[in-house]
């Protein structure tokens, strides 16, 4: 069975610094891993997505994230965070042994201080 | 292109009653999922669908039932709501199963 987890339910950085979100999964087989943002009273959107190929992927909003078999990690980061930034982060895990279906992490809220 | 639509977006039922949520996508994905998100909790899923006619168990299915009598629709039904069931409800449709379109999501209150 999958699981994902996500080390901190909430993190604040200031405007300007560096955004790191941590994302630690479990699989059995090669994994699919995803991160998804939602903006207040919203739903999720796909920021970025690895399945096959180059570990380091890059997303939208200059997000990027990469995949660490040997750590089993999928952290999200961005150089400098903006106030547009601040919202819910999810990661979310899929695999083929799972038919496919996302299991989803907690979710960290990004706040982001002026 | 309005990709996936969900009403209503706000309801609050007593305890007892029933509602159904609806879904509808326009993407001709044949993957269609129910969500619920409960804080701090992330989304489980409640069940989902791999086209027309054809309906599984996800994670926390009791209390619920879905039908999917067509590509674009899939409705959610809740019978004899309990305030357990309060939430956010999200529906998400996909062409591949993991790569999946969100709602704006149905907050429900049951009291």
């Amino acid at each position: 069975a999958q699981s994902v987890t996500q080390l901190g339910s909430h993190v604040s950085v200031s405007e300007g610094a560096l955004v790191l979100l941590r994302c630690n999964y479990s699989s059995s087989v090669p994994p699919y891993l995803f991160w998804y943002v939602q903006y207040p009273n919203q739903g999720l959107q796909l920021l970025l997505k690895y399945t096959t190929g180059a570990t380091l992927v890059k997303g939208i909003n200059g997000f990027e994230a990469e995949f660490k078999k040997s750590e089993t990690s999928f952290h999200l980061t961005k150089p400098s965070a903006h106030m547009s930034d601040a919202a819910e982060y999810f990661c979310a895990v899929s695999d083929d042994n799972a038919g496919n279906m996302l299991t989803f992490g907690g979710g960290t809220r990004l706040m982001v201080k002026p | 292109n309005a990709g996936v639509t969900q009403t209503p977006k706000f309801r609050i039922l007593k305890i007892g009653q029933s509602m159904t949520l609806q879904c509808t996508q326009d993407m001709n994905h044949n993957y269609m999922y129910w969500y619920r998100q409960d804080p701090g909790m992330g989304l489980k899923l409640i069940y989902y669908s791999v086209g027309a006619g054809i309906t599984d168990k996800g994670e926390v299915p009791n209390g619920y039932n879905v039908s999917r009598s067509t590509t674009e629709d899939f409705p959610l039904r809740l019978e004899l709501a309990a305030p357990s069931q309060t939430s956010v409800y999200f529906c998400a449709s996909s062409y591949l199963p993991s790569e999946q379109y969100f709602g704006p999501g149905t907050r429900l209150t049951v009291t």
